[in-house]
């Protein structure tokens, strides 16, 4: 088993729809969880954190359930500019070194 | 610059030969990783560096590969007798908080391509 894991898509969407993606991870001990964004041919960039209470940034809604081992991101009222790929990020190991899914591609139409 | 710089960004050699990539991280920055991605993949982690030290290499896919960094600065990621499967972005990340806490800053790779 992938030691992160998410549906890799595409998710295609009108402009203003809402649209979740799900994570899984294996290590239950990891202590830290991000979402990035990456858009094509460039470098990731974070987006938010994921805290265990749930945490919100404008359009976007992450959470984290430590119990059945999944982080979720939630985008309200898409925009063209949200395309890009949304890659989970998981500390992992000895190290706590971040491990990143290998990305769930978004694409919003107009 | 403020940011992670690595050079070269463009790399194009022959199979057999020897490659070096280098990276440097955001003035401070204790942590480094360097990840590949191969084309329409995910990143994969090679090693993590806390200070000049590498408590993690478990990511290197195999004896050709091998990284360094000196002065809790700059890294130098080195692939031996390329081979066409090492074709791929190399990524280079900083972060002012080590084990993993903080915010990842990334370069904007070295791109090699091995014919």
């Amino acid at each position: 088993r992938k030691e992160v894991e998410q549906d890799p898509g595409p998710f295609n969407v009108p402009e203003g729809a809402t649209v979740a993606f799900n994570c899984t991870y294996s290590n239950s001990a990891s202590q830290s969880f991000f979402w990035y964004r990456q858009d094509c041919r460039k470098e990731p960039k974070l987006l938010m954190s994921v805290y265990s209470s749930g945490n919100e940034d404008g359009r976007f809604t992450a959470q984290l359930n430590r119990a059945s081992q999944y982080i979720s991101l939630l985008i309200r009222d898409s925009k063209l500019s949200d395309s890009a790929t949304y890659l989970c990020v998981v500390t992992g190991g000895a190290t706590n070194k971040l491990i990143f899914g290998t990305g769930t591609l978004l694409a919003v139409q107009p | 610059g403020a940011g992670v710089s690595q050079s070269p960004s463009n790399k194009v050699t022959e199979k057999g030969k020897d490659v070096e990539l280098r990276c440097d991280p955001i003035s401070g920055h204790t942590a480094l990783y360097w990840y590949r991605q191969r084309l329409g993949q995910g990143l994969e982690f090679l090693i993590y560096f806390q200070g000049n030290s590498a408590p993690d290499k478990s990511g290197l896919p195999s004896d050709r590969f091998s990284a360094e960094r000196t002065g809790e600065s700059v890294s130098t990621l080195t692939i031996q007798r390329t081979q066409q499967e090492d074709s791929a972005v190399y990524l280079c990340a900083s972060s002012l908080v080590t084990r993993g806490g903080g915010e990842l800053f990334f370069g904007e790779g070295s791109r090699l391509t091995v014919l």
